[in-house]
């Protein structure tokens, strides 16, 4: 069962528009969100994370949206540049205090293009 | 230049061969993890470890084993009782239970099978 779902594998953009790369979960439980971007060949990196207690995380070009009555994040990303080229993974954790052990769920990921 | 060294970074198996992969992070964090990704697919859980001397089994645990004798380590067998070892392997670390600081990734390892 998926927990995190990405339901688009690509997206292809023109450079200097917006991209916007979409995320469902379906745990209640999950009350962080993490956006990782991964190269060919190389581990991920982190982009920007959310906790479920906001709804808009903004870190210079790139800004996270939280609907928790849709189960749904975004990332956005403006003005999409050519070297933003590359899969982009989400992520979602549960528990707090005791609870939580740091397990992360991801999602399938989503290949961005972004065309000079 | 503090991080997370996997190796090697191409490993290939024999059938019935168990393999270890390296992971070593010089980033003093608490806790490690091992991913297994396929193509298509996003990270799968495989062990984790939140101090020295103690693991757990994450999603999909059957047919790896691993260690954590020292903070630094975590190495990851694949032994051959896994039937479907051909993957890109992912460790990561980070400080544990503070979710504010996430999980940094290594390079990975591509394991194949002759």
């Amino acid at each position: 069962d998926q927990q995190v779902k990405q339901n688009s594998p690509s997206l292809s953009v023109q450079e200097g528009r917006i991209s916007i790369l979409n995320c469902d979960y379906t745990n209640s439980m999950f009350d962080y969100f993490l956006w990782y971007k991964k190269y060919p060949a190389e581990g991920p990196t982190f982009l920007i994370s959310i906790s479920s207690i906001k709804d808009k995380n903004e870190d210079g070009r790139f800004t996270v949206f939280l609907n928790k009555s849709a189960k749904h994040l975004s990332l956005h990303i403006v003005p999409s540049q050519p070297g933003d080229s590359a899969v982009y993974f989400c992520a979602a954790s549960a528990g707090s205090g005791s609870g939580n052990t740091g397990k992360l769920i991801f999602g399938q990921g989503t290949t961005l293009q972004v065309k000079p | 230049d503090g991080g997370i060294t996997q190796s090697p970074k191409y490993l290939f198996r024999k059938e019935g061969q168990n393999v270890t992969l390296s992971c070593e992070q010089n980033l003093n964090h608490d806790a490690m993890y091992w991913y297994r990704q396929d193509p298509g697919q996003g990270l799968r859980l495989i062990y984790y470890s939140q101090i020295v001397n103690d693991f757990q089994k994450g999603d999909i645990a059957e047919g790896y084993s691993v260690s954590r004798e020292k903070k630094e380590s975590f190495p990851l067998t694949v032994t051959s009782a896994q039937k479907n070892p051909t993957a890109f392997y992912l460790c990561a670390s980070s400080w544990g239970r503070s979710r504010s600081q996430p999980q940094h990734f290594g390079d990975g390892t591509r394991l194949s099978i002759l």
